[in-house]
């Protein structure tokens, strides 16, 4: 079964408005998980690393004004896109990993389609 | 820098047949692992295969094996009894250093024919 939510699963909005993505780690505690981005056929990129307790670490280019994340507990990550303008339309896909004892695999949500008009 | 780059944009395939999918990639890290990801339409991201970089012999599940071959860099996929299910986008990716995020190359879109 699943291990990582994401809610919701699709969201159209108007432009200039703010909009949350949740993530949440549904079997053991994630004290990391990340943000990916994708648009429409490309490849995943890194945005952001999500660290519960702390500041996240974004990549360059990425505006943490934008984007900004919270990871106020171990099984949830959320990510709320800012004053949302139709450039910010794209796939978002959270994922954690299992650690190098469960063999560094990655388990990715399912995503959110954002679309804003 | 970590990259990883894979060649071919889009690939065809007859089902029953076998599709090799190529990735080079490039890191600095002694211990990394790499992974082949599936993304079928539903863009739910599903793990195909890993190798974890230390080990000698290629990983293989079922009808998915990989040729990885460490000082050139290279970790292709092979599918073996290619099944119309597999039509899908195919992600190389590489984990290495302490980071846990993962390094995608740009995809190949793989369409198995019947």
């Amino acid at each position: 079964g699943a291990v990582v939510s994401q809610h919701p699963s699709w969201v159209i909005c108007k432009s200039g408005t703010s909009v949350k993505i949740e993530c949440r780690s549904l079997d053991f505690q994630a004290t990391t998980m990340f943000w990916y981005r994708q648009f429409p056929k490309q490849s995943l990129m890194l945005m952001a690393t999500s660290n519960e307790g702390s500041k996240a670490t974004y990549e360059q280019g990425v505006e943490k004004d934008k984007f900004l994340i919270n990871h106020a507990s171990l099984t949830l990550s959320t990510l709320t896109v800012t004053s949302a303008h139709p450039e910010d339309s794209s796939f978002y896909i959270c994922s954690k990993t299992s650690g190098i004892l469960l063999g560094n695999e990655q388990f990715f949500g399912p995503g959110t389609r954002l679309t804003v008009l | 820098a970590q990259t990883v780059t894979q060649s071919q944009p889009e690939m065809s395939v007859q089902e029953a047949e076998t599709v090799t999918l190529s990735c080079t990639y490039d890191t600095s890290e002694n211990n990394y692992y790499l992974f082949w990801y599936k993304q079928p339409p539903s863009r739910q991201m599903i793990l195909v295969i890993r190798q974890e970089a230390y080990k000698q012999q290629n990983a293989t599940e079922n009808r998915f094996s990989v040729n990885f071959q460490k000082a050139a860099k290279s970790f292709s996929l092979k599918i073996s009894d290619s099944q119309l299910g597999d039509t899908a986008m195919y992600f190389c990716a590489l984990k290495g250093g302490s980071q846990g995020n993962l390094i995608f190359g740009k995809g190949t879109k793989l369409s198995v024919k019947p």
